[in-house]
């Protein structure tokens, strides 16, 4: 089992541009979430995913959107990059009745606007 | 959602007991406390989770007090490879609700 992964490792973008960052859940989960964690903090909801849904979504403007396809994997867009944008990306995965409040991170996309 | 506060940092030297604790004191009756652990350069890891009393996996124990407006992560004789930041947590048992991090406690082992 491959657990989360995530693709792009490290990415470099120039304000206004448009990024797309992927996620793979851990096998048998079919619930993604997104988070934004700057340097120095802990990591921000952004939104979360299930039956190709966005489910609930934290406090970010909609600049960020998401996609999630049948196979459970995820997208997050972020359009019109701002400085301000510049963080780890994390996704997680969980499956949809988790027993407990555990979620699957993966080692994250650092993006840097420039 | 409850509030919580914790220690911005703690340096131990290896193969001390080290306690970190969490206040809470706005928890709810649904809510369970949860802690994490996360490296450099990964994401955050689930360590442990508990509503009462007492907890304890291969990893930590997790002393929750009678009031629960408190809680202590106990890591027995760290290592330098436990170096990590461990966040508390406070919410609704579900693996599917929102994770709401501060900013944790940023734990240093020493040889």
């Amino acid at each position: 089992d491959a657990g989360v992964t995530q693709s792009p490792t490290h990415l470099i973008k120039t304000r206004g541009q448009q990024v797309t960052l992927r996620c793979s859940p851990k096998s048998g989960h079919d619930t993604v979430s997104w988070y934004q964690q700057a340097l120095g903090q802990g990591p921000q909801f952004i939104f979360q995913y299930y039956e190709e849904e966005e489910r609930q979504r934290g406090n970010f403007p909609d600049r960020f959107s998401g996609h999630q396809f049948p196979n459970y994997s995820s997208e997050l867009n972020v359009n019109a990059l701002l400085l301000g944008d510049s963080a780890l990306y994390l996704c997680a995965s969980s499956p949809a009745r988790g027993s407990r409040n555990e979620q699957f991170f993966g080692p994250g996309t650092r993006l840097t606007v420039l | 959602l409850a509030k919580t506060t914790q220690p911005i940092s703690m340096d131990s030297y290896e193969g001390q007991e080290v306690n970190i604790t969490c206040s809470h004191n706005n928890i709810a009756t649904n809510d369970y406390i949860t802690w994490y652990q996360q490296f450099p350069s990964q994401g955050p890891r689930f360590i442990i989770q508990g509503y009462k009393t007492k907890v304890t996996n291969e990893v930590a124990s997790l002393f929750i007090p009678a009031d629960r407006k408190s809680s202590t992560l106990s890591l027995p004789r760290v290592s330098l490879s436990d170096t990590a930041v461990y966040y508390c947590l406070v919410g609704a048992y579900s693996g599917n609700t929102p994770l709401v991090f501060g900013k944790g406690t940023r734990l240093s082992v020493i040889a």
